[in-house]
């Protein structure tokens, strides 16, 4: 089934510790994006990427990173810089010509003990 | 200014009345539209997209856009208590590629 694949879907990370988040998609999307939601809150975009091997901070990229290194993948880690990680992580593609829609993978709920 | 906005609600409509939701926008270079619809603890699915003034109709969903104002809605005819949901509003630039979306809506249908 042609889709996009986040995982996991809950992580913990202990204080002070980088953590992975992956996203893969097999539509053939070339635009990749990051988006982390808090409850109640609409998505804030982190990162985004139009093509291979490069990418663009949103409005909330400190404390995160990510890489583009294959069209299917867009990985993003969350650093022991970002000081209130606890929050939905969602991953979008799309295709990268005008007047196209991005969908959703299911999400990761990532929590901080 | 934020880029994206839209009421928080929640919106409150009885069931098989309309729902009305509302979208500004602050960058004039915009050019596609989005309405997605998101259930607590899920992720968005998109519902609607529009890309030139005028309204666009799907089902019970009709879009709105105006790109003059600025101002993107979405109409929920026959409102369901299943539409009940969080409605999120997406803007992006195409040369620049960002996808900017909005605090979003809490829709309350009761039946």
């Amino acid at each position: 089934d042609g889709g996009i694949t986040q995982s996991p879907k809950y992580l913990f990370r202990k204080e002070g510790q980088n953590v992975t988040l992956s996203c893969e998609q097999n539509l053939n999307h070339d635009a990749m994006y990051w988006y982390r939601q808090d409850p109640g809150q609409g998505l804030r975009l982190i990162y985004y990427s139009q093509i291979v091997n490069d990418f663009q901070k949103g409005d909330i990229a400190e404390g995160y990173s990510v890489s583009r290194e294959k069209k299917e993948s867009f990985p993003l880690t969350v650093t022991s810089a970002q000081k209130n990680p606890t929050a939905f992580y969602l991953c979008a593609s799309s295709k990268q010509v005008m007047n196209t829609e991005a969908f959703f993978g299911q999400g990761t709920r990532l929590t901080v003990v | 200014q934020k880029e994206v906005e839209q009421n928080s609600g929640p919106l409150s409509v009885p069931e098989g009345a309309i729902a009305s939701l509302n979208c500004t926008y602050s960058d004039r270079g915009s050019q596609s539209f989005f309405w997605y619809r998101q259930y607590s603890g899920k992720s968005p699915e998109l519902i609607m997209s529009i890309y030139s003034n005028g309204d666009k109709e799907d089902g019970r969903f009709t879009a709105q856009l105006n790109k003059a104002s600025q101002y993107v809605s979405l109409l929920i005819r026959d409102s369901q208590p299943s539409d009940s949901a969080t409605y999120l509003c997406a803007v992006k630039n195409n040369q620049g590629g960002k996808l900017i979306f909005g605090q979003g809506t809490e829709l309350s249908v009761k039946p």
